[in-house]
């Protein structure tokens, strides 16, 4: 079956612009979770989505949303992007089963360079 | 809220030692607990986990265990092979589905 799709895989944007990433999750997969990669900060937790409603949220600002559709497809937006937020965004699905948990499967990322 | 560390940041080991990376987590409601490994340029891909109810998992040369009075647990591979070499994300979960990672360990498996 065909894994996560992230598009696009790489972008680059200047200072104060905003983006749109898209993540597109393995069929039955309802759970759609969003980190940034960095070299020195790791796998930061940013969302996680689940039949179109925020679940779970990370520590970072405002300017960093997000959204899930009917179809489990979901969305990262970033306004007024700063040179900090160069990284490699990657998103993640995972099955979802009331008291269980389900490891993840990532995408290949899309990597964001601010200039 | 829960916090992963793991340790070491890095490792270094000749091909068919064995390796060993640990970490502790902090929140006792956490009962999953995922092994990512990530190679240079690639997704971080699962490689084996571990429930609350079991205190330890193989799967070839690879196994988990797990320590839930210490809060701690460790993977550990046996005879590495240089396809080995990668960074190993340990992570911990509750039931909400909110994942913890650990920073990392760059495993280097040197021929």
């Amino acid at each position: 079956k065909a894994g996560v799709t992230q598009t696009p895989r790489y972008l680059i944007k200047t200072r104060g612009q905003q983006v749109t990433l898209s993540c597109s999750p393995i069929s039955g997969h309802r759970s759609v979770s969003w980190y940034q990669q960095t070299p020195g900060q790791g796998l930061q937790f940013l969302f996680e989505y689940f039949s179109e409603t925020q679940r779970n949220k990370g520590n970072f600002p405002g300017r960093f949303s997000g959204r899930q559709f009917s179809n489990s497809r979901s969305e990262m937006n970033v306004s007024t992007l700063e040179l900090g937020d160069s990284a490699l965004y990657l998103c993640a699905s995972s099955r979802v089963r009331t008291g269980t948990n389900y490891g993840y499967t990532f995408g290949s990322g899309t990597r964001l360079t601010v200039v | 809220g829960e916090n992963v560390e793991q340790h070491p940041s890095t490792l270094s080991v000749q091909e068919g030692d064995s390796a060993v990376i640990k970490c502790t987590y902090s929140d006792s409601a956490s009962n999953y607990f995922p092994w990512y490994k990530q190679e240079l340029g690639k997704r971080p891909q699962l490689i084996i986990d571990i429930r609350s109810n079991v205190g330890e998992k193989k799967d070839q040369r690879i196994a988990v265990t797990l320590n839930k009075t210490a809060k701690h647990f460790s993977l550990h591979i046996t005879e590495t092979q240089p396809e080995d070499s990668a960074v190993y994300f340990c992570a911990a979960s509750n039931n909400f589905n909110k994942f913890y990672f650990g920073s990392g360990t760059k495993l280097n498996v040197k021929p």
